[in-house]
């Protein structure tokens, strides 16, 4: 398997403009991830699914942000319109949920987003 | 609540043995994970132990658990250079739908 993969891997952007950030989970998760990384707030989860379903989105910073995830194998994390302060770097993860447990969290090399 | 905490930073010479530390405050905690990140790259899982073990190695890697004092540690045998990164405790609860919640990371410089 090729693992989470992410694009693009590096994405710099105007503020206002739209941004899309693309995901494929490893074939077989049921449950996916998107996480932001800045120096100053560490890791913090945005939003995950579960078997395609928004599961939780209390992080997702604001309305500028959405996500989809229109099937198992495709996720999308759009910032519209964006601004400086969304730089960061952006992290997809997968895993597979059964039952009660989680197993195996994988993640994406990443995308690093910088809006000028 | 959901904090797990870990310290900064640990400077260690090469073949030395590196521990890291890691305390969480959540009982009902299920799985914690250790995750390495090296620069410009993303988190890479390195071990993960169940809540109900005590000790898991796997090879130059031991993770200890006290789930008394909630707290994780991480042992690196015999560290070498390429062991320089930043080392993430993570934990998943049941009770949260088993989402990843992170520590700050621990940067570790291996010194020849």
């Amino acid at each position: 398997d090729a693992g989470v993969i992410q694009s693009p891997r590096h994405e710099v952007t105007e503020m206002g403009q739209e941004v899309t950030l693309r995901c494929k989970p490893i074939s077989g998760h049921n449950s996916l991830f998107w996480y932001r990384q800045t120096m100053m707030r560490g890791l913090e989860l945005l939003i995950y699914f579960n078997n395609n379903v928004p599961i939780d989105d209390s992080g997702m910073p604001e309305d500028r942000f959405s996500a989809k995830m229109p099937n198992a194998s495709f996720s999308t994390l759009k910032i519209q319109p964006s601004e400086p302060r969304d730089s960061a770097v952006y992290f997809c993860a997968s895993s597979l949920r059964q039952g009660a447990f989680t197993y195996g969290y994988t993640f994406g090399s990443g995308t690093r987003l910088t809006v000028v | 609540g959901e904090d797990v905490e870990q310290s900064l930073f640990l400077s260690v010479r090469e073949g030395d043995s590196s521990v890291i530390n890691c305390t969480y405050t959540d009982s009902s905690s299920t799985y914690l994970y250790w995750y390495k990140q090296e620069p410009g790259a993303g988190l890479q899982l390195l071990t993960y132990i169940f809540s109900n073990m005590d000790m898991k190695q796997d090879q130059r890697l031991t993770v200890l658990l006290n789930k008394k004092d909630k707290h994780l540690s991480l042992r690196i045998a015999d560290t070498q250079t390429g062991d320089s990164a930043i080392y993430f405790c993570a934990e998943t609860m049941r009770a949260a739908g088993n989402k990843l919640t992170f520590g700050g990371g621990t940067r570790v410089l291996v010194k020849p």
